[in-house]
């Protein structure tokens, strides 16, 4: 089955910084590849849609300027969060669907 | 919100004894999918099961959907202590929804032993 690799799974930035995670399918290329956002004690939400060599499709609500999107092969797409701020802290996951939908390990972001 | 609901939000038991978490869901639907959530970490993909089918199995668990309620139930039997996580449905849109998944609130499983 395809293997998602999410890299960093842990990472503590400043205020106002940027962090970029990184989703890498290791098995798969991968045309679309979804990334999520889970809060301690919650559900998943869906944030967006990353599309290989277009732009990115947002959920409402998802700030696209803040959660800055990238999928420049059809291995590896990047979710940058710019001008981090503690709200932002959050557990991210990518996924990839191929016969099923694949997860990354997550990434915990704190923002302090 | 297109968000499902799941109950109970947690769920307490001693090992051996069966956990079932119920799943409700307000689209159409294509799929359903059950995953398992350890603390802190990334998602396993347990079990789906189509719209067009009532039940499923695979291995100790057992999968029933009701499309007619919208609802899902999964059930594991003889849990062991190392069922313990979080689960969680998800479900697939049967239009215009793509491969996306909204997934419920989920259910916080504790096997005692």
């Amino acid at each position: 089955g395809a293997v998602v690799s999410q890299h960093p799974s842990r990472v503590i930035c400043k205020s106002g910084t940027s962090v970029k995670i990184e989703c890498r399918s290791l098995d798969f290329q991968a045309t679309t590849m979804f990334w999520y956002r889970q809060f301690p004690k919650q559900s998943l939400m869906l944030m967006a849609t990353s599309n290989e060599g277009s732009k990115a499709t947002y959920e409402q609500g998802v700030e696209k300027d803040k959660f800055l999107i990238n999928h420049a092969s059809l291995t590896l797409s990047t979710l940058t969060v710019t001008s981090a701020h503690p709200e932002d802290s959050s557990f991210y996951i990518c996924s990839v669907f191929w016969t099923e939908a694949f997860f990354g390990q997550g990434t915990r972001l704190t923002v302090v | 919100s297109q968000q499902g609901e799941e109950d109970p939000q947690a769920l307490s038991i001693q090992e051996g004894e069966n956990a079932t978490m119920n799943c409700s869901y307000k689209t159409s639907i294509n799929n359903l999918q059950w995953y398992r959530q350890n603390s802190g970490r990334g998602l396993v993909h347990l079990i789906l099961i189509r719209s067009n089918e009532r039940e499923k199995h695979s291995g100790r668990l057992r999968v029933t959907l009701d499309t007619s309620k919208k609802s899902s139930s999964l059930l594991i039997t003889a849990s062991r202590a190392a069922d313990t996580a979080s689960y969680f449905c998800a479900t697939a849109m049967a239009t215009g929804g793509g491969n996306k998944l909204t997934f419920g609130t989920g259910t916080q499983l504790k096997v005692e032993l």
